[in-house]
């Protein structure tokens, strides 16, 4: 099983649309979460941390289940410069990356 | 402030050649990362460095791939030799402990 899996895509949705992406992580010690988007052919950057208590920041929403060992990413009112891989990272000694989930935007 | 400055942007090389990257991390970051990303994947960690001692380096292909932060600085990361399978972009991170890491652009290797 890998240490963290996602749904690869790719998501194609219409502009104004709400979509949502799962992860899930098999190491029940990790200790902190993360979105990371990443254009093509461009360095990951941070999106937002993921609290247990779950944490919004304007349209997107993160949350955490630990019992689950489950982490999410809402992303309301979908914009085309949503259109990007989104990466679910863990903490544990270092980082751990999924594979990433692939969004497209279309008008 | 700076950000994370690796070199060579773009490599290519033939199969069995060496090549180096180099990174510069973040000023008074003593976390420094190397990450391989092969098309289509996420990263994938190869070794993990905090000021000039190795934390983690159980994915790194020991055979051919060594690296070394020597004044827990600037880092370099060499191939040798080089295989097909390592064409990928190579990425360079650091941060402060247990806080959120910062990339460099990237170098992107070739191997023909």
């Amino acid at each position: 099983r890998k240490e963290v899996e996602q749904d690869p895509g790719p998501f194609n949705v219409p502009e104004g649309a709400t979509v949502a992406f799962n992860c899930t992580y098999s190491n029940s010690a990790s200790q902190s979460f993360f979105w990371y988007r990443q254009d093509c052919r461009k360095e990951p950057k941070l999106l937002m941390s993921v609290y247990s208590s779950g944490n919004e920041d304007g349209r997107f929403t993160a949350q955490l289940n630990r019992a689950s060992q489950y982490i999410s990413l809402l992303i309301r009112d979908s914009k085309l410069s949503d259109s990007a891989t989104y990466l679910c990272v863990v903490r544990g000694v270092g980082l751990t990356f999924g594979t990433g989930t692939q969004l497209k935007v279309e008008l | 402030e700076a950000g994370v400055a690796q070199s060579p942007r773009y490599k290519i090389i033939e199969k069995r050649q060496s090549v180096a990257f180099w990174c510069n991390p973040i000023s008074g970051h003593a976390t420094l990362y190397w990450y391989q990303q092969i098309l289509g994947q996420g990263p994938k960690l190869l070794i993990q460095f905090q000021n000039n001692g190795v934390v983690d380096d159980s994915q790194l292909p020991k055979d051919r791939f060594s690296a070394e932060r020597l004044k827990g600085v600037d880092s370099t990361l060499k191939i040798q030799p080089a295989k097909l399978e390592d064409s990928a972009v190579y990425l360079c991170a650091s941060g402060e402990s247990g806080n959120t890491i910062y990339f460099g652009e990237g170098s992107w290797l070739t191997v023909v």
